[in-house]
C-alpha cells in the first residue's frame, strides 16, 4: 500500500497570501488529521476529519481551515499568512474511527517571508 | 484539553546502555498512548503504543509502561545502538472520540558509539 502522500513538499509564500496543502491518506483510511510542527511548539494538533466531517479542532485561529473529500483526501488552507505560520505541516491517516495509530506523511515545509 | 509533559529534553547514552524517557498527561479520560521516533528530515514513525487496559508492552528492545493512577508512561530502550539516535515523542489521545493526539515536546536521544 502506498503511504500518506502530501503535496507540495516545500512552499514559500509572502505574508498576507493564502496557501492550500493537500494530503492523500493510505487507501482505506477514512480518518485524516493535521499537525503543525515547529521547533518551539513541537507537534500541535490542528484538526481531524472522518468521512468528510470535522470531528475535532485544535487551538488555532480561524485562518486555519480544512476539508475532506468523499475519497478521503484532505486539504488544509491557511489564509492571511503570518511569519509565525512557517512550519512543517504534517498530515496523518488512521485506519479506525478513533484512538488508533496515526501514519504520518512526509510533511509540507511552509516558509512565510 | 490534554497536556503532555516529556522529560528529559535531551539524553546521551553509551552504546549498549539503556535509555528511559518519561511522560505525564493530564486528562484521565485519555486511553491511547503512542510513541513516535523522528529522524532528522523524516516523518514521525510509530515505534510502540499502549492502551489504558494494559500496564506494560514490549517489542524486542523497546518497552512501554503505563501507570494510569499516576497518569504517567515511560519508554524504555535497552541495548541502545547508534541507529536509535533520533527525537522521540510521546503522545496521548484526546478524549473526544476522534483521532487526535497531544504530543510531548520531544526527547533528543544520542547514542554514542
Amino acid at each position: 500500500k502506498a503511504g500518506v502522500t502530501q503535496t507540495p513538499r516545500y512552499l514559500i509564500k509572502t505574508r498576507g497570501q493564502q496557501v492550500t496543502l493537500s494530503c492523500s491518506p493510505i487507501s482505506g483510511h477514512r480518518s485524516v488529521s493535521w499537525y503543525q510542527q515547529t521547533p518551539g511548539q513541537g507537534l500541535q494538533f490542528l484538526f481531524e476529519y472522518f468521512s468528510e466531517t470535522q470531528r475535532n479542532k485544535g487551538n488555532f485561529p480561524g485562518r486555519f481551515s480544512g476539508r475532506q473529500f468523499s475519497n478521503s483526501r484532505s486539504e488544509m488552507n491557511v489564509s492571511t499568512l503570518e511569519l509565525g505560520d512557517s512550519a512543517l505541516y504534517l498530515c496523518a491517516s488512521s485506519p479506525e474511527d478513533m484512538n488508533t495509530e496515526a501514519f504520518f506523511g512526509q510533511g509540507t515545509r511552509l516558509t512565510v517571508v | 484539553g490534554e497536556n503532555v509533559e516529556q522529560h528529559p529534553s535531551t539524553l546521551s547514552v553509551q552504546e549498549g546502555d539503556s535509555a528511559v524517557i518519561k511522560c505525564t498527561y493530564s486528562d484521565s479520560a485519555s486511553n491511547y498512548f503512542p510513541w513516535y521516533k523522528q529522524e532528522l528530515g523524516k516523518r514521525p514513525q510509530l515505534i510502540i503504543d499502549i492502551r489504558s487496559n494494559v500496564g506494560e508492552k514490549k517489542d524486542q528492545r523497546i518497552a512501554v509502561t503505563l501507570n494510569k493512577t499516576a497518569k504517567h508512561f515511560s519508554l524504555h530502550i535497552t541495548e541502545t545502538q547508534p541507529e536509535d539516535s533520533a527525537v522521540y515523542f510521546c503522545a496521548a489521545s484526546g478524549a473526544t472520540g476522534a483521532n487526535n493526539l497531544f504530543f510531548g515536546t520531544g526527547t533528543r536521544l544520542t547514542v554514542i558509539p
